[in-house]
């Protein structure tokens, strides 16, 4: 059974650009959570999706947003990119959303 | 402003011997817990869970002990190997319409040495 896989692994983005990362579930998990990961913050909690709505959302500014597709699959968009954007994102698949939880490799973005 | 780095507990154990990584938590509504392993350039790796009707679950060499009346979690490794060096995590989530939302610990760095 396939893990959850997250394209591409890393970018490379300039202060002000906008980038799109996407998320793959496990086959029949239909909540995908994404994550930002700082050393400075740790694991920060961004959005919930479960069958293409988002359930629940974190305490991150309105440029970060996301979506999900009718297969499950997400992605998340981050806007006016600014430095401290610079991160590793994961996302993270579920069945319901309150059972275990499974990462992927997650994207590393880097913002120059 | 200028971000400060987390400076993340450290556990150093030879190979052989048994470790204990502990996890505290603020939130009474928590429910649902996970321990979570992390290698360098990876995305977090399921351990275990556990969820708040039970104080103790056991898997493959690992144990998670939940004590809900001081909010305190543990995870014991069994016969630890060089392959368990890693950043370990706890990660919380309270019930009602917290969906998909862990709150993660700041981590505890394992070091095995051979």
């Amino acid at each position: 059974k396939a893990g959850v896989t997250q394209t591409p692994r890393y970018l490379i983005k300039t202060r002000g650009q906008q980038v799109t990362l996407s998320c793959s579930p496990i086959s029949g998990h239909r909540s995908v959570s994404w994550y930002q990961q700082t050393p400075g913050q740790g694991l920060q909690f961004l959005f919930e999706y479960f069958s293409e709505t988002q359930r629940n959302k974190g305490n991150f500014p309105g440029r970060f947003s996301g979506r999900q597709f009718s297969n499950s699959r997400s992605e998340m968009n981050v806007s006016t990119l600014e430095l401290g954007d610079s991160a590793l994102y994961l996302c993270a698949s579920s069945l319901t959303g309150d059972t275990e939880a499974f990462f992927g490799q997650g994207t590393r973005l880097t913002v120059v | 402003g200028e971000s400060v780095g987390l400076h993340l507990p450290t556990l150093s154990v030879q190979e052989g011997d048994n470790s204990i990584i502990n996890c505290a938590y603020s939130n009474s509504a928590s429910d649902y817990f996970i321990w979570y392993k992390q290698e360098s350039g990876k995305g977090p790796q399921f351990i275990i869970d556990i969820r708040s009707n039970m104080d103790k679950r056991q898997g493959q060499r690992v144990t998670v002990l939940l004590n809900k009346t001081v909010k305190h979690l543990s995870l014991q490794i069994a016969a630890t190997q060089p392959g368990d060096s890693a950043v370990y995590f706890c990660a919380e989530k309270s019930g009602g319409t917290s969906y998909g939302k862990l709150t993660f610990g700041q981590g505890t760095i394992l070091t095995v040495h051979p």
